[in-house]
């Protein structure tokens, strides 16, 4: 199917430490890949994308990991805050063609005083 | 700047009924497409729309249409509303392939 699969559907971190959501992608034509914070009752966030040509990429305390061969994704958010509690959402689509973005669940990431 | 803006934010319509949706993209941007997002599951592409052409459609019934506008602002039409048609619809904007796209807050609609 066209589904972007998240291994786990719940995270829960406690405040100050690191935390990685993951992502199994089905397509593997797809060739660029973008993360999405939504908080209760919002749109979807940009958070960083990635596109094929690259295995790593970082920004702001977040670090977007991929790895072609697995078809697999990772979102590593650094010294966790409070405000990172949401549920997160990795897409994939194809460059070239309808801005199709396949989403899987998403991981509700919950942070721990 | 302001982003992707979407009106109206909150409506109920009840099952039959015809319900219209906004969207103006950033400015600049000239691709819009369309999602609709049930509870508790990951939004799902509608519609994509293109220098005012689809450039691509998701898998869903032919009661859902959508147009773009000279501006590029879109518009996106729900007709014979059933109640699983209930959901945030999320519109989204880019300057184009390869582009990051960029959401709205949405649009949540309740059929009654």
């Amino acid at each position: 199917g066209e589904n972007v699969g998240l291994h786990l559907p719940t995270l829960s971190v406690q405040e100050g430490d690191n935390s990685i959501i993951n992502c199994a992608y089905s397509n593997s034509a797809s060739d660029y890949f973008i993360w999405y914070k939504q908080e209760s009752g919002k749109g979807p966030q940009f958070i960083i994308d990635i596109r094929s040509n690259m295995d790593k990429r970082q920004g702001q305390r977040v670090t977007v990991l991929l790895n072609k061969t697995v078809k697999h994704l990772s979102l590593q958010i650094a010294a966790t805050q409070p405000g990172d509690s949401a549920v997160y959402f990795c897409a994939e689509t194809l460059i070239q063609g309808a801005q199709k973005l396949v989403f899987g669940q998403g991981t509700r990431l919950t942070i721990n005083p | 700047d302001a982003g992707v803006t979407q009106s109206p934010t909150h409506l109920i319509k009840t099952r039959g009924q015809h319900v219209t949706l906004r969207c103006s993209p950033i400015s600049g941007h000239k691709s819009v497409s369309w999602y609709q997002q049930v509870l508790g599951q990951g939004p799902q592409f509608i519609f994509q729309y293109y220098e005012k052409e689809e450039r691509g459609r998701g898998n869903f019934p032919d009661r859902f249409s959508a147009r773009q506008f000279p501006n590029y602002s879109s518009e996106l039409n729900v007709n014979a509303l059933l109640l699983g048609d209930s959901a945030l619809y999320l519109c989204a904007s880019s300057l184009g392939y390869g582009n990051t796209i960029y959401f709205g807050e949405g649009s949540w609609l309740t059929v009654v």
